[in-house]
């Protein structure tokens, strides 16, 4: 079975500092990785994925992810943050293995960027 | 171009009631994926609607169902509804069922049951 773990239910960070929303992952063989956004009342918005080759994606708004193989994360990185960042995020993931391309998502790391 | 629609926005049933949610898929995709989104928790997969037959189901009971038209868009039927049925439903859909392909989502509709 497939799991996904976001260790942290929130993130602080000052605006302008470099943010990190952390996520593992648990699988059988190798995954698909995904990262999505929520605002408040919206619904999911696509940032980035991994599927294969290059350990960094990069994404929308300026985020990107590192994928660690050994470590079984991808955790989400940005530079700098800006407050419109401050927002729900979820990392998923999909066993390629799989029939049907099911989504499981971690429980959401909310991140607050602050002025 | 369209993104996924969802209807209606907000619902509100009594315990015992039946609902159905309605989704479009966004301009192009075929596939419709239904989730779950409980307060304060990550989407849960519920099925998956290709070539209008449901393709693979999460763990949920068969109250849930749902139904898939030719022009792709879908519907979820929850029946029997209890009070652990309160959510956020998000409908999301892609191109085929291949794996590698990011699922775009719906607003989603809040169903709560009373």
């Amino acid at each position: 079975a497939q799991s996904v773990a976001q260790p942290e239910d929130q993130v602080n960070v000052a605006e302008g500092n470099p943010l990190t929303v952390k996520c593992t992952y648990s699988v059988s063989g190798n995954p698909y990785l995904f990262w999505y956004v929520q605002y408040p009342n919206r619904g999911l918005q696509f940032l980035l994925k991994y599927i294969t080759g290059d350990n960094l994606v990069k994404g929308s708004y300026g985020f990107e992810a590192e994928f660690n193989k050994s470590q079984t994360s991808f955790h989400l990185k940005k530079p700098s943050a800006l407050v419109s960042d401050s927002a729900l995020y979820f990392c998923a993931v999909r066993d390629p293995y799989n029939a049907g391309n099911m989504l499981t998502f971690g429980g959401g790391t909310r991140l607050m960027v602050k002025p | 171009d369209a993104g996924v629609t969802q209807s209606p926005t907000h619902l509100i049933k009594t315990r015992g009631q039946q609902v159905t949610l309605r989704c479009s898929p966004k301009s192009g995709h075929d596939t419709v994926s239904w989730y779950q989104q409980a307060l304060g928790q990550g989407p849960q997969f519920i099925f998956q609607y290709y070539e209008e037959e449901e393709r693979q189901r999460g763990n949920f009971p068969d109250r849930f169902s749902g139904h898939q038209f030719p022009n792709y868009s879908s519907e979820l039927n929850v029946n029997a509804l209890l009070l652990g049925d309160s959510a956020l439903y998000l409908c999301a859909s892609s191109f085929g069922t291949d794996s590698s392909y990011e699922q775009y989502f719906g607003p989603g509709t809040r169903l709560t049951v009373t």
